[in-house]
């Protein structure tokens, strides 16, 4: 594909329930980010995948946020018992190495609405 | 704590003028500096990336500086037209391969 996307581009959902949010990095990018943006703020890092596995997850706010990379390409966060407080953008960026001087390719995002 | 800052306050300037956005940072000391634009309803935009031993890049009318001693990196786009109007965000690489945001600043160029 020609660029990062991501799906739903919105997601409206109830508190306590539980949401998947799907990423499609550029093919071939090996470095997968997601993060989060609240209105009026900069994205805020949640996690970092190298191939499959999660070489840093240190900005998952707590046990209730999962994300998986089974094949190396394709990720999807997972949200467990959702709160209000997680309402926001979730965005999902791609980088070929992921190496500090590569760049970062971000999809459109998916905006969580938590009711 | 780490701060990185840029004026919250939305920057308005004529078409034509140059714009100059500010990002300061305090205890960090990063090897790269990168600015990124994002317009409403999209991703960030990668725009330039400036090294810690670099003090100024150009990208057509896109200059960036980088002073590590007072901790800061200016952004200016001359001649500047209203489809520069966007939220402009600078990050930094503080230790981990992600990177860590500002909140952004948005300029507004009136014709």
């Amino acid at each position: 594909g020609a660029g990062v996307s991501q799906t739903p581009s919105n997601k409206v959902t109830e508190k306590g329930k539980y949401v998947e949010l799907r990423c499609d990095p550029i093919s071939g990018h090996t470095a997968l980010y997601w993060y989060r943006q609240s209105l009026g703020q900069g994205p805020e890092f949640l996690i970092y995948f190298q191939g499959t596995g999660a070489a840093d997850d240190s900005g998952l706010p707590n046990d209730r946020f999962f994300a998986v990379r089974p094949e190396g390409s394709v990720s999807t966060l997972k949200i467990q018992r959702t709160e209000r407080g997680d309402s926001a953008v979730y965005l999902c960026a791609s980088s070929l190495r992921g190496i500090s001087t590569d760049t970062q390719y971000f999809g459109p995002g998916t905006r969580l609405t938590v009711l | 704590s780490q701060k990185i800052e840029q004026n919250s306050e939305a920057l308005n300037i004529q078409e034509g003028k140059t714009a100059t956005l500010t990002c300061n940072y305090t205890n960090y000391s990063p090897a790269y500096l990168q600015w990124y634009r994002q317009d409403p309803g999209r991703g960030p935009v990668f725009l330039l990336l400036i090294r810690e031993n670099e003090k100024e890049k150009r990208k057509e009318r896109l200059k960036v500086t980088f002073d590590t001693t007072l901790k800061q990196s200016l952004f200016h786009i001359t001649a500047s037209q209203p489809a520069d109007s966007a939220t402009y965000l600078c990050a930094l690489h503080t230790g981990r391969r992600a990177l860590t945001f500002g909140s952004g600043t948005r300029l507004q160029v009136q014709p």
